[in-house]
């Protein structure tokens, strides 16, 4: 039981290009979600999708899209990375509680 | 919408002596209280949660109030050790709805030995 799996961990993009974040849950949990952290701060929501088939901004969607492409699977993608989007990822799926992945540290440069 | 606010932002403490994180949220139908622990570079992970059907609840070393009345809850932690030492984030919902948690903006810890 692996809970929730982000890949990759680590990456570093140059500014314009593009990228796609994977989250996978075996839970079988309806929602998903992907909120960012910048140093020092707290968790940013970026996406959210209820259940398989939808999907809803959060407080920060510029300059990401997100599919939900199965109810296991929700990617995160970055068409135009810019250094405003350096930060930590996190996805997370939730029944009664939120379980988080291990996170995916991104630098554009 | 739900707001929930988090003090202090910063917290030291010697190790031994008791620690205490404050939220205030604002949807008065908000009855869900979790609570996160996210390690230096981990991931967030709940440790303590509360409904409002209940004032407080105790996990060893950890307890949580909740005011309904006043809107606010608390984390309590005694003997602290420099294991506590992390960011703690409060989070209110409305759970039997299935809502998103709202997130307090979090509160770093640290334990001086």
């Amino acid at each position: 039981n692996a809970g929730v799996t982000q890949t990759p961990k680590f990456q570093v993009l140059k500014t314009g290009q593009s990228m796609t974040l994977q989250c996978a849950q075996d839970m079988n949990h309806n929602s998903m979600y992907w909120y960012r952290q910048d140093p020092g701060m707290g968790l940013r929501l970026i996406y959210y999708s209820a259940s398989e088939g939808t999907t809803d901004k959060g407080e920060v969607p510029n300059g990401y899209n997100v599919s939900r492409l199965n109810k296991r699977e929700f990617s995160l993608r970055l068409e135009s990375a810019a250094p405003s989007q350096t930060s930590v990822y996190f996805c997370a799926s939730k029944i009664k509680d939120y379980t988080f992945g291990s996170g995916t540290r991104l630098t554009v440069v | 919408g739900e707001n929930v606010e988090q003090h202090p932002s910063t917290l030291s403490v010697q190790e031994g002596d008791s620690a205490v994180i404050k939220c205030t949220y604002s949807d008065s139908a908000s009855n869900y209280f979790p609570w996160y622990k996210q390690e230096l570079g981990k991931r967030p992970q709940l440790i303590i949660d509360i409904r409002s059907n209940v004032g407080e609840k105790k996990d060893q070393r950890i307890a949580v109030t909740l005011n309904k009345t006043a809107k606010h809850f608390s984390l309590h932690i005694t003997e602290t050790q420099p294991e506590d030492s992390a960011v703690y984030f409060c989070a209110a919902s409305i759970a039997d709805r299935g809502q998103n948690f709202v997130f307090g903006p979090g509160t770093r810890l640290s334990v001086l030995p």
